[in-house]
């Protein structure tokens, strides 16, 4: 079957550090994308990651870990505009389809 | 600038009534896919086509249909569209053979109300 799992909302506080978490079980799994959709608009893309690890990307960072079916979205430096929703999307085998989990809604405040 | 655009990007419609929601992209891109979304529930796939003579049924087809008129061009329709078809309806494009691979470009979106 198809599933991702990651939390409904979440608040944290500007200039701190907030990770999000993401679980996925998605037959022929080919990577985990991580994207950014403010309220109303369009999702944008943040980041990929297809081998187990870190990547990073400014104050933005990724980590995988395929064998236990989880990925995490780290924020450092919160900022008012990072407040949105991260969508977690597992890409299932060479499809080209993403399945998404529910977003997380993420609140800054200062 | 390449871009992926939708058109209406809002719409108000009656119970009953065929509607169609347009896509262009001047990306380039063969893959095209056509999400609603509806709050807590995340995007969810309704039909996608890798080109113009490939369409697939997504995880949520009932009561749409699609055409791929061209490479650029990606329509949906509700052939009768009824009140928990309300959403935000999403396109998107994506190329399978730049990196990072699969990653998907979304339009605007469309708003759609069923009354």
């Amino acid at each position: 079957g198809q599933n991702i799992d990651q939390p409904t909302e979440m608040t944290a506080t500007e200039g701190a550090i907030v990770q999000i978490n993401c679980t996925y079980q998605t037959s022929g799994f080919n990577g985990l994308f991580w994207y950014q959709q403010h309220a109303g608009e369009a999702p944008t893309f943040l980041s990929y990651n297809v081998l187990d690890g870190l990547e990073e990307k400014g104050r933005f960072s990724s980590f995988l870990s395929r064998s236990k079916g989880y990925s995490y979205l780290l924020l450092k430096e919160l900022q008012m505009k990072d407040s949105a929703s991260y969508l977690c999307a597992a890409l299932a085998g060479n499809t080209g389809k993403l399945i998404f989990g529910q977003g997380t809604t993420l609140q800054v405040k200062p | 600038d390449a871009d992926v655009t939708q058109t209406p990007r809002n719409r108000i419609t009656k119970t009953g009534k065929r509607i169609m929601l347009e896509c262009s992209q001047t990306k380039g891109h063969d893959r095209m896919y056509w999400y609603r979304q509806d709050p807590g529930l995340g995007l969810r796939l309704i039909y996608y086509s890798f080109d113009v003579k490939d369409i697939n049924k997504g995880e949520i087809s009932d009561g749409y249909s699609v055409s791929r008129q061209a490479q650029a061009k990606f329509s949906l329709s509700l052939e009768s569209a009824i009140p928990n078809q309300t959403a935000l309806y999403f396109c998107a494009t994506s190329d399978p053979t730049t990196q990072p691979y699969n990653e998907q470009f979304f339009g605007p979106g469309t708003r759609l109300t069923v009354l």
